[in-house]
């Protein structure tokens, strides 16, 4: 199947310390693992993606560890800010076609 | 603010009644997508669009279900005789082919549709 899920739904974090979302999936046909960010009221917003030739990559303040051995993709954010306060969905867009993919999210909630 | 944007923001109707919402995508993207979501649920994919052309549709798009994208812009998916059970937030995406790349995908606010 093409199931992607979470381990946890909610993850609470002190304001400044960092943050590991986790994503478990179960089709390896994937040529991209994408993290999505969806605040209240608004459609998921990219943050960052992986080939499925990598197994890790950087970007502001994100880091994106793909392990293709166990079928595990996280998302770390650094010095989380209140501002990241929302739901994190991973995704996958299995090779040939156009559809992504989303797990069931998993709710980030910072702590002042 | 993604450039993508949808309209309605909510619909309100009634069990029976046929709704239609409108995506108007990022003017220079060829591709167009429509997805479903519900509370605590990731998107589903309901079907994409290639300049005018439908190219997929899942198993979620019942007979009741219908897109369309007549020139290649601005898309309208409609849902006919409307059951509870379609009441969800309906969220479109555009994205621009370019080979050997991700095609991201900016994703609209949505459309909320509660069906009573």
């Amino acid at each position: 199947g093409e199931s992607v899920g979470l381990h946890l739904p909610t993850l609470s974090v002190q304001e400044g310390d960092n943050s590991i979302i986790n994503c478990a999936y179960s089709n390896s046909a994937s040529d991209y693992f994408i993290w999505y960010k969806q605040e209240s009221g608004k459609g998921p917003q990219f943050i960052i993606d992986i080939r499925s030739n990598m197994d890790k990559r950087q970007g502001q303040r994100v880091t994106v560890l793909l392990n293709k051995t166990v079928k595990h993709l996280s998302l770390q954010i650094a010095a989380t800010q209140p501002g990241d306060s929302a739901v994190y969905f991973c995704a996958q867009l299995p090779g040939g076609y156009q559809k992504v993919t989303f797990g069931t999210g998993t709710k980030l909630q910072v702590i002042p | 603010d993604t450039g993508v944007s949808q309209d309605p923001r909510h619909k309100i109707t009634k069990r029976g009644q046929n709704v239609t919402f409108r995506c108007d995508p990022i003017s220079e993207h060829n591709r167009l997508y429509w997805y479903r979501q519900t509370l605590g649920q990731g998107p589903e994919f309901l079907t994409y669009f290639q300049n005018e052309a439908q190219l997929e549709k899942s198993r979620l798009l019942s007979d009741r279900f219908s897109a369309e994208r007549p020139k290649g812009s601005f898309s309208t998916l409609e849902i006919q005789r409307t059951e509870q059970g379609d009441s969800a937030m309906y969220l479109c995406a555009s994205s621009l082919s370019l080979a050997g790349a991700l095609n991201e995908q900016f994703f609209g606010p949505g459309t909320r549709l509660t069906v009573l």
